[in-house]
């Protein structure tokens, strides 16, 4: 597609629930990025990956949550176990490229709610 | 540590005006950076870019400017309209992307 997608757009969780966050890519880009946005702008890097593999892992939590991207199917970023602190909006983004001269394209974002 | 410095939370200009959202940042080895726009429940928009080997790029209303020796960049919005409300954040690229706290931009009619 000609724009990144994202679902659901609105998740609640009972804490100690899982999340499961899923992230359709501009069609033709191998890189996805998923950020995390508590405070209302600030955004945490979180995981990475170039096609299907992992490229880039250093902000993901290291309990918890976990990622994949695999070939034919949307990515998703699932959080076991919820805590309060995970209530964010969780951005996905695709590109050409990790880093050099290429832009990010931005999905509208996951709400994530934990009670 | 916050590699990507937006100082001022927000600003206000009157519509016509003269916006400018600046950003510094750390790091000397980022060689692309970035300016992008949020409104509220919608994801950042790519809005403006600049390669380290430049200092200028203009597009439209919109220009950034980059001193290296200062590790600063801006951007400039003339001129500004009441649609440019929004939340502007600046991106620096190395092997990620590290993104600014954003500034709130409000164009008074």
């Amino acid at each position: 597609g000609e724009e990144v997608a994202q679902t659901p757009k609105h998740l609640v969780r009972g804490e100690g629930q899982k999340a499961k966050l899923y992230c359709a890519p501009i069609k033709g880009h191998s890189y996805v990025f998923w950020y995390q946005q508590v405070l209302k702008n600030e955004f945490k890097f979180l995981i990475s990956f170039q096609n299907e593999n992992v490229f880039d892992e250093t902000g993901m939590p290291k309990e918890r949550f976990s990622a994949k991207c695999l070939p034919n199917s949307p990515c998703s970023l699932e959080i076991q176990a919820t805590k309060l602190e995970d209530s964010a909006v969780y951005f996905c983004a695709s590109s050409q490229s990790a880093g050099g001269t290429y832009e990010q394209y931005f999905g509208p974002g996951t709400r994530l709610t934990v009670t | 540590d916050q590699q990507v410095k937006q100082n001022s939370p927000s600003l206000s200009v009157q519509e016509g005006r003269i916006s400018i959202l600046n950003c510094d940042y750390t790091n000397s080895m980022f060689d692309y950076f970035l300016w992008y726009k949020k409104y509220p429940a919608e994801g950042p928009t790519f809005l403006i870019s600049i390669s380290s080997i430049k200092d200028k790029n203009e597009d439209g209303r919109f220009t950034v400017f980059l001193n290296k020796s200062a590790k600063h960049l801006s951007l400039h919005i003339v001129p500004s309209q009441p649609g440019d409300s929004a939340v502007y954040f600046c991106a620096a690229s190395g092997n990620q992307f590290y993104f600014g706290t954003g500034t709130s931009l409000t164009v008074i009619p």
